[in-house]
């Protein structure tokens, strides 16, 4: 099956701080990858859906000048958490479907801790 | 995309057959059935999906009614690895459609 890669892993930062996190398809292209939070013991939940080349969509709720998306290239998307607080601690997972098929394909997802 | 109940948590002995239900009563006839499972910290993985025909890959087989309106996924010899929650989602085709999880199933295999 198709690849599909985050990094890190893992982060902790402090209130305040902005962080990136990468999710890249490694052996196929997406024009379209989604960028889903899950807190603990509950389900995925999508936040956005990223464009190449275009901006990204959010769903509702999701403050797009907070969790800002950039779809630079067709293996590549990445979300900035700015300025994150201890309430934006949570699991963040990205997935992506091959062009031209309708099977999604998700990343090991990212633990973020704001202290 | 059509709404998809599961029971909140199902057991299974090792090496014994898991039959995981799901009831998708208001689907419509673009919509698939995708089964995906997440194991504890980490992303969900595809498991099989289908339209109205039942399927079978390396993982797993999947039984759709005739009527559509439910389905079973079938891990035929469970392992302490299949321990996971197991998600039943339906959807129209189309990469740039994103999955709507609900709640899934827990499902524990027991030494």
């Amino acid at each position: 099956g198709a690849v599909v890669s985050q990094h890190p892993s893992w982060v902790i930062c402090k209130s305040g701080t902005s962080v990136k996190i990468e999710c890249r398809s490694l052996d196929f292209q997406a024009t379209t990858m989604f960028w889903y939070r899950q807190f603990p013991k509950q389900s995925l939940m999508l936040m956005a859906t990223s464009n190449e080349g275009s901006k990204a969509t959010y769903e509702q709720g999701v403050e797009k000048d907070k969790f800002l998306i950039n779809h630079a290239s067709l293996t590549l998307s990445t979300l900035t958490v700015t300025s994150a607080h201890p309430e934006d601690s949570s699991f963040y997972i990205c997935s992506a479907a091959p062009s031209g098929t309708d099977t999604q394909y998700f990343g090991p997802g990212t633990r973020l801790t704001v202290l | 995309d059509a709404k998809t109940t599961q029971p909140t948590s199902m057991d299974c002995a090792e090496g014994r057959a898991a039959n995981l239900p799901c009831n998708h009563s208001t689907i419509s006839g673009n919509e698939y059935v995708y089964w995906y499972r997440q194991i504890h910290s980490q992303g969900p993985q595809y498991i099989i999906h289908g339209l109205k025909n039942n399927e079978t890959n390396e993982m797993a087989s999947l039984i759709i009614t005739e009527d559509r309106k439910s389905s079973t996924l079938i891990l035929p010899h469970a392992t302490l690895r299949d321990t996971a929650v197991y998600y039943c989602i339906v959807r129209v085709s189309g990469s740039a459609r994103q999955l709507t999880f609900g709640s899934g199933t827990q499902l524990t295999v027991l030494p």
